[in-house]
Formats: structure tokens, sequence, C-alpha cells
């Protein structure tokens, strides 16, 4: 079975500042990585995804993630975040063998920008 | 291309009652999940169709149920509803099964059971 954790339940940061947002996974079997961003009141929105090769991956709005497969790790990085940035952020696996079409979800990470 | 797309976006119901809700894909997508969103559990997975056919199933009560048609637009019902119901409910779709890469979410329709 898939598992994720996402170590920071919130984030609290200053404009302009880095942030990075941790993501751990578990999983007996090769993976997809996702980052999801849900604005206040919305459906989710696909940041980024890692399906294969590079290990850093670039998504919408700035942000990047690297995976590590020894740490089994997904983390989620911006060098310099905006107030607009505000927004609950979720990890998410899901097998990349197929039959198992569901994602797997982090509990999210709560980012709140402050000016 | 138009988006996924959901109705109602919100609805009120009691106790007991029962509640469809409506799920359009992207066009060309024929695969569509549905997950549930609560403070308290997070995002889970409920089911997932395809060629009008269940293909997997979250760990949830029979009160949930859903179906696709032929055009791939798919509705999930929940009956008797309970408090605990109370939730985001997200779908989102896909060319195929097992292409989460390709898959994207509509904005929820969001469900208060008083």
């Amino acid at each position: 079975a898939q598992s994720v954790t996402q170590l920071d339940s919130q984030v609290p940061v200053f404009e302009e500042a880095p942030v990075e947002l941790r993501c751990n996974y578990s999983s007996s079997v090769s993976v997809y990585l996702f980052w999801y961003v849900q604005y206040p009141n919305q459906g989710l929105q696909l940041l980024l995804k890692y399906l294969s090769g590079s290990t850093l991956v670039k998504g919408i709005n700035g942000f990047e993630a690297e995976f590590n497969k020894s740490q089994t790790s997904f983390h989620l990085r911006k060098p310099s975040v905006h107030i607009s940035d505000t927004a609950e952020y979720f990890c998410a696996v899901s097998g990349s063998q197929g039959g198992s079409e569901k994602l797997v979800f982090g509990k999210g990470t709560k980012l709140t920008v402050n000016p | 291309k138009a988006g996924v797309t959901q109705t109602p976006r919100y609805l009120i119901k009691t106790r007991g009652q029962q509640v469809t809700l409506s799920c359009s894909p992207i066009s060309g997508h024929r695969s569509v999940s549905w997950y549930q969103q609560t403070p308290g559990q997070g995002l889970q997975f409920l089911f997932e169709y395809f060629s009008e056919t269940q293909r997997n199933k979250g760990n949830f009560p029979g009160r949930f149920s859903g179906r696709q048609f032929s055009n791939s637009r798919s509705e999930m019902n929940v009956s008797t509803l309970e408090l605990g119901d109370s939730a985001l409910y997200l779908c989102a779709s896909s060319l195929t099964p097992g292409h989460e890469e390709t898959q994207y979410f509509g904005p929820g329709t969001r469900l208060l059971v008083l």
C-alpha cells in the first residue's frame, strides 16, 4: 500500500522568502508523484508531476520539486514566494505499474505568505 | 478546451435524505474518479469509472454509489445522508485508467448535511 506524509501541517513565511514544503512517501512499487495546490473554495490544480527521467521537476508559478528515491522524498520548493501563493498544498502518489488508478494524498500543508 | 465541470457547486441537505452529484469530464477523457475531502480525513478516493464500469472503489460504505454514462459523464449518489458526509466532493477525469498524469480535477461540490 502507498502512503504519503506531509511533515508540516502549516508553514508561515514572509513574502519574497524561500519556502520548502516537505513530502515523504512509502510504496513497494515504482511511483508517480504529484503536487497539487488548492486555493480557498476551489478544486485542486496540478502544480507539477514526476513520472520518470530528471529528478528535478519544474512546475507552474515558479515551483519546483526534487524526487529523491533513496530518501523517498518529493519536496516542493519556491525561491521567492508571493502573497498569492497562500493556499493549501497536497502531495500525492500513484502506482506507475498500472492497475491502480487512485491517487493517495497527504494531509496537506497550509502555506501562509505574510507581507 | 473546457475543464471538468461539477454540478451543483453547493448543496444543503438534511440527515436521512439522499443526494446526487454530477461530473462532466474534459472532452475526450473517458475515466472519471471521485474523491471526498474533509478536514479530518483529508482527501480520500471514492471510486473510479471507465466505460460505464466501476473499476476501483475506496473504503466507503455502500451508501456511496456512482455510475457513468455512455458520454463519460458520471454521477455519484449518497443515500441516507449522515452529518459526517458533509464534505467537498471532487471529481477528476483522465484519458484512460492508469493515467493519473493526465488527471485534472473539477472545482468540487460542497455538501453540507444538517
